[in-house]
């Protein structure tokens, strides 16, 4: 699976946009990339993932660059629950073996 | 449902001590998992399960063992407990597939001292 490049914290003010970054140069045809977050110390939660095409849903926005060797996370109106830490996770939907998390971006919100 | 249960939420072991991390999803769930989270660090991955009696190991599987006798349960066995396996504990489930979500449980915290 390929590996993947965050940077380790970013702020953002509260009703701003949040866009998180993620590089994933090596990237193959068939991986998807997977976007979670972590809160405090809770269990990590699922948020979106896509293929090649942008998606959006009720929690955030992913935009994939068309060479796919780059994505983008955004929240669209951060709120101070978004503070948590964002892992982007890139692999073949159904290698399961292949799930460990990399260390993440923590973001920060501030009133 | 109740999504993915972790029993203990805490638990303190002595050196050489044993002991078995219960997770239990409700959600029919082919896919199971272990994961590891040590202090500021990411998750990594310790043991899957792609469905009853499939086993497999991940990047981390020194030190413990795992089962899958039915599709609800996946308990993570620590048999000889080191400081070393001082951590969160974090078990997942997903239905497997294209989306192949991952829900995760609330985490158990293990000290050994």
């Amino acid at each position: 699976d390929a590996k993947t490049t965050q940077p380790p914290s970013m702020d953002c003010a509260e009703g701003r946009a949040a866009n998180l970054p993620c590089n994933h140069s090596t990237i193959s045809g068939n991986e998807y990339v997977y976007w979670y977050r972590q809160i405090h110390s809770q269990g990590p939660q699922y948020i979106i993932h896509g293929l090649k095409n942008n998606e959006t849903n009720e929690m955030a926005s992913l935009i994939i660059t068309e060479d796919r060797k780059s994505s983008t996370l955004i929240l669209p109106h951060a709120t101070l629950r978004d503070t948590a830490v964002y892992y982007c996770i890139v692999r073949v939907f159904t290698n399961a073996g292949k799930s460990t998390f990399g260390d993440g971006t923590t973001l920060t919100v501030k009133p | 449902n109740a999504g993915v249960t972790q029993t203990p939420k805490f638990r303190i072991l002595k050196i050489g001590q044993s002991m078995t991390l219960q997770c239990t999803q409700d959600m029919n769930h082919n896919y199971m998992y272990w994961y590891r989270q040590d202090p500021g660090m990411g998750l990594k991955l310790i043991y899957y399960s792609v469905g009853a009696g499939i086993t497999d190991k991940g990047e981390v599987p020194n030190g413990y063992n795992v089962s899958r006798s039915t599709t609800e349960d996946f308990p993570l066995r620590l048999e000889l407990a080191a400081p070393s396996q001082t951590s969160v504990y974090f078990c997942a489930s997903s239905y497997g597939g294209v989306y192949n979500e991952q829900f995760f449980g609330p985490g158990t915290r293990l000290t050994v001292l």
